[in-house]
């Protein structure tokens, strides 16, 4: 299995570009996330989704929109690149029943990442 | 407010010795779950052991373990015999079950391990 894969894995983009991250992972997990990471720091989280159709804001989500429309796939838009948004960006997806259950078995995978930077 | 706290934002830890990283966490759920993840400086996040609020024993795996202390909301991993390879960004992080924090991981500002000969 690929588990989660991301592309690209690193672009310059100018001030007010715009660009789209892809995100696929192949192990049928109805969560998935997007991340931030900023240079030594901890992530954050942008957005996430609870399956197709679903998706819902983080703690950073201005200047980013996402959409799911299958289980496999979570791109990241960026609109208007700025240089705040220079940053390595982290793809994930984990297991979750909806109703309940265990929290066991449920770790995120992560994507290689995308390092980001606008100038 | 800050969910998951590592207070110690660097360590180092001589080959072979014993490294614990603490991790305090903040929450009102009595179900969740705490992750440790590991992230080389080549940038992957490696996911190493888990615990959850209802175990009863502390979680080990190979060389890691967890020293779980639920009234203190504390989760240190604790890293025996250190090697080389062990040098990286450490991150602690909480899942809920909460409404408003459902399926989301929550993780700390990560403490950074330099295993030393």
């Amino acid at each position: 299995n690929a588990g989660v894969t991301q592309t690209p894995k690193f672009r310059i983009l100018k001030i007010g570009q715009s660009m789209t991250l892809q995100c696929t992972q192949d192990m049928n997990h109805n969560y998935m996330y997007w991340y931030r990471q900023d240079p030594g720091m901890g992530l954050k989280l942008i957005y996430y989704s609870v399956g197709a159709g679903i998706t819902d804001k983080g703690e950073v989500p201005n200047g980013y929109n996402v959409s799911r429309s299958t289980t496999e796939d979570f791109p990241l838009r960026l609109e208007l690149a700025a240089p705040s948004q220079t940053s390595v960006y982290f793809c994930a997806s984990s297991y979750l029943l909806t109703g309940g259950g265990p929290l066991s078995n449920t770790e995120a995978f992560f994507g290689q990442g995308t390092r980001l930077t606008v100038v | 407010a800050q969910k998951i706290t590592q207070t110690q934002p660097g360590m180092f830890v001589q080959e072979k010795e014993a490294v614990t990283l603490d991790c305090t966490y903040d929450t009102s759920d009595p179900s969740y779950g705490l992750f440790w993840y590991k992230q080389p400086s080549s940038g992957e996040m490696i996911f190493l052991i888990y615990q959850g609020s209802y175990d009863q024993q502390n979680a080990t795996e190979g060389r890691y373990s967890l020293n779980f202390q639920k009234a203190r909301k504390s989760a240190n991993l604790v890293i025996s015999a250190s090697q080389l390879g062990d040098s990286a960004m450490y991150f602690c992080a909480m899942r809920e079950k909460t409404t408003d924090s459902w399926g989301k991981f929550q993780f700390g500002a990560g403490t950074q391990v330099v295993v030393t000969p």
